[in-house]
């Protein structure tokens, strides 16, 4: 089975820098994958990691250590736009799909 | 390219009764997932599907809950009867069975079970 796990919830200030962490047990690895969900919407992908190290899209950065079975999101210079939950989420294997519960982000003016 | 489309956007039922949701993926992609979301929590797989056949349906409460996938394009989730505990968003997502690539999602189908 796969075990994904971040934290419930993070407040931080517009401008700033925000670090979501996410550990992981899973059978087989195809993948770790990046969402944002806003309140009463489908989730939308942000970024996606195979490989270890760091994979930079524009104010959005994700890591990955598959050794470590951890991960983390980087927000750089938060805009209020981006209050919103953020799924970890792990591919399996027979790509399984497994999220975790989502790490709430508020940002503050 | 159209995305992931589901049907009814919102669905307000009594308990016991039934309810059916309606997916159609985006083409070609063979992978599709329900999934369900209840509020403030991640989502929860409930079955996959590869083209017509089941990949995971380990979380599915297959006393109540039913899904297919005829001719592995549309797919359809039932619940007979539903509980109080089934107020959720059910989410269809699907996938090219490739590595490496993302899930796709559709709106959602919100139930409300009173």
């Amino acid at each position: 089975g796969q075990n994904i796990d971040q934290p419930t919830e993070m407040t931080a200030t517009e401008g700033a820098i925000v670090q979501i962490n996410c550990t992981y047990q899973t059978s087989g690895f195809n993948g770790l994958f990046w969402y944002q969900q806003h309140a009463g919407e489908a989730p939308t992908f942000l970024s996606y990691n195979v490989l270890d190290g760091l994979e930079e899209k524009g104010r959005f950065s994700s890591f990955l250590s598959r050794s470590k079975g951890y991960s983390y999101l980087l927000l750089k210079e938060l805009q209020m736009k981006d209050s919103a939950s953020y799924l970890c989420a792990v591919r399996g294997g027979d790509y399984k799909l497994s999220f975790g519960a989502g790490t709430t982000v508020t940002v503050r003016a | 390219e159209a995305g992931v489309a589901q049907s009814p956007r919102y669905k307000i039922i009594e308990k016991r009764q039934s309810v059916a949701f309606w997916c159609n993926p985006i083409s070609g992609h063979a992978t599709l997932y329900w999934y369900q979301q209840i509020l403030g929590q991640g989502p929860k797989l409930l079955i996959q599907f590869q083209n017509n056949g089941v990949v995971d349906d380990s979380q599915l409460p297959k006393d109540r809950f039913s899904a297919e996938r005829l001719k592995g394009v549309d797919s359809t989730l039932k619940i007979q009867p539903a509980k109080l505990e089934d107020s959720a968003v059910y989410l269809c997502a699907s996938n090219l069975n490739r590595p490496y690539t993302e899930a796709f999602f559709g709106q959602g189908t919100r139930l409300t079970v009173v």
